[in-house]
């Protein structure tokens, strides 16, 4: 129990394009989510908290504007790359807490590795 | 801000070698998790220590939290070219809800 998904996998986009990432909780509702941003051989930067239902909570120097965060339901949260640039290539992974089994344990999605051309 | 830092950043080891990381808090922690992350994959949850002090045992790994609650460490008895990969701990403050990771320690075995 307790997988989380995340699509795409993998997606390489040209400058100047958006790009949106799903991360879904299969078997399990995620009140919350969590988005992070992964650099090569670098830890995890924890970018935003998803709730669902509302507005979603961003760390200090991201930009809410340009990394659009939607929770619109108990299994989905979607970030959305606005304006993608070179400097946005990463690995961005999401994770979420199965409150509902009383863990605080977080399930990570097997991440999504864009490239930004 | 809450900094979590992790020595050594790197450790080459021959199988059967024990491992040690260590990582250390800016902060007083409320609890703090232990991930592994495999080359090209996603962080797995290994365990979650709360309790000032505590050491848990999984196996080989060796788990340990610091009287303060600032400091943990994780050690790795004979290590197996299956413990290849980067490990990370994820600290918590209070009640919030959110983790912030280590900068991680990779961890390579050859035979």
């Amino acid at each position: 129990g307790a997988v989380v998904s995340q699509h795409p996998s993998w997606v390489i986009c040209k400058s100047g394009t958006s790009v949106k990432i799903e991360c879904r909780s299969l078997d399990f509702q995620a009140t919350t989510m969590f988005w992070y941003r992964q650099f090569p051989k670098q830890s995890l930067m924890l970018m935003a908290t998803s709730n669902e239902g509302s507005k979603a909570t961003y760390e200090q120097g991201v930009e809410k504007d340009k990394f659009l965060i939607n929770h619109a339901s108990l299994t989905l949260s979607t970030l959305t790359v606005t304006s993608a640039h070179p400097e946005d290539s990463s690995f961005y992974i999401c994770s979420a807490r199965d409150q509902g089994r009383g863990g605080s344990e977080q399930y990570f999605g097997p991440g999504t590795r864009l490239t930004v051309t | 801000g809450q900094q979590v830092m992790q020595i050594p950043q790197y450790q080459h080891v021959q199988e059967g070698e024990d491992f040690t990381t260590y990582c250390n808090s800016s902060t007083t922690l409320s609890n703090i998790q232990w991930y592994k992350q495999r080359p090209g994959g996603h962080p797995v949850f290994l365990i979650q220590l709360v309790k000032s002090g505590e050491v848990k045992k999984q196996k080989r790994l060796t788990f340990q939290f610091g009287e303060a609650k600032k400091n943990s460490s994780l050690h790795i008895t004979a290590t197996q070219t299956t413990d290849v990969g980067t490990y990370f701990c994820a600290g918590r403050r209070g009640t919030a809800s959110k983790l912030t990771f280590g900068t991680g320690t990779r961890l390579q075995v050859t035979l």
